[in-house]
């Protein structure tokens, strides 16, 4: 198993910009999530999905968009990308046991 | 609402000295209570988890924690630490009627080793 893969690694992106974070677990979890780590501020929820087709916000969802077509993938969308948006984020999986795999990581930086 | 505190932003501990880390909760009832790790770089491990049962849980790589109700508390600890213990650790709860998705972090506690 490969377990929770994020791409990219880095990303720079300038104000205004869109992009796609992509994420992607072969565990099979019904259970997936979107964080931000910033300094000083542990990991807070953007949005999760407890399945295909749902996601619900979490306590910092202005500014993404998530889907979830498919129970393997979960990208994060940022539609005009700001500099507050500057953070690492961590996908994660988890099964019903609440167990979560995070992934490695996106260090995106937006000038 | 939840919320985690981990009171101690930065420790310094010698190679070889004991280690406890500290963690508050706030929740209405018992939440289901986790500690991870996270290296320089790196995305974060699972150490332990407490949902019920027995207070004291082990975990991986020698660690263990006390889960105790009336101080709402949740603290890391282990008897003699390793150089290669220094990095990022934080306390999480989850609500366990909302099971798998809904977790609340810590700000973390940064650990560094002294040879």
């Amino acid at each position: 198993n490969a377990g929770v893969t994020q791409t990219p690694k880095f990303q720079v992106l300038k104000t205004g910009q869109s992009m796609t974070l992509q994420c992607a677990q072969d565990m099979n979890h019904e259970y997936m999530s979107w964080y931000r780590q910033d300094p000083g501020m542990g990991l807070r929820l953007i949005h999760y999905s407890v399945g295909a087709g749902i996601t619900d916000q979490g306590e910092v969802p202005n500014g993404y968009n998530v889907s979830r077509s498919t129970t393997e993938d979960f990208p994060l969308r940022l539609l005009s990308a700001a500099p507050s948006q500057t953070s690492v984020y961590f996908c994660a999986s988890s099964d019903w046991t609440n167990k979560q795999y995070f992934g490695p990581g996106t260090r995106l930086t937006v000038t | 609402a939840q919320s985690v505190t981990q009171p101690d932003i930065h420790i310094t501990v010698s190679e070889g000295a004991s280690l406890e880390l500290r963690c508050n909760y706030s929740y209405g009832a018992t939440p289901y209570l986790f500690w991870y790790v996270q290296s320089p770089g790196q995305g974060l491990q699972l150490l332990l988890k407490y949902f019920s049962g027995d207070t004291l849980v082990q975990g991986i790589k020698g660690f263990e924690a006390e889960f105790k109700r009336s101080q709402s508390s949740f603290n890391l600890r282990k008897p003699s630490v390793h150089w290669s213990d220094a990095a990022e650790y934080f306390c999480a709860v989850a609500n366990p009627s909302n099971t798998g998705n809904q977790f609340y972090f810590g700000t973390g506690t940064s650990l560094t080793v002294i040879p």
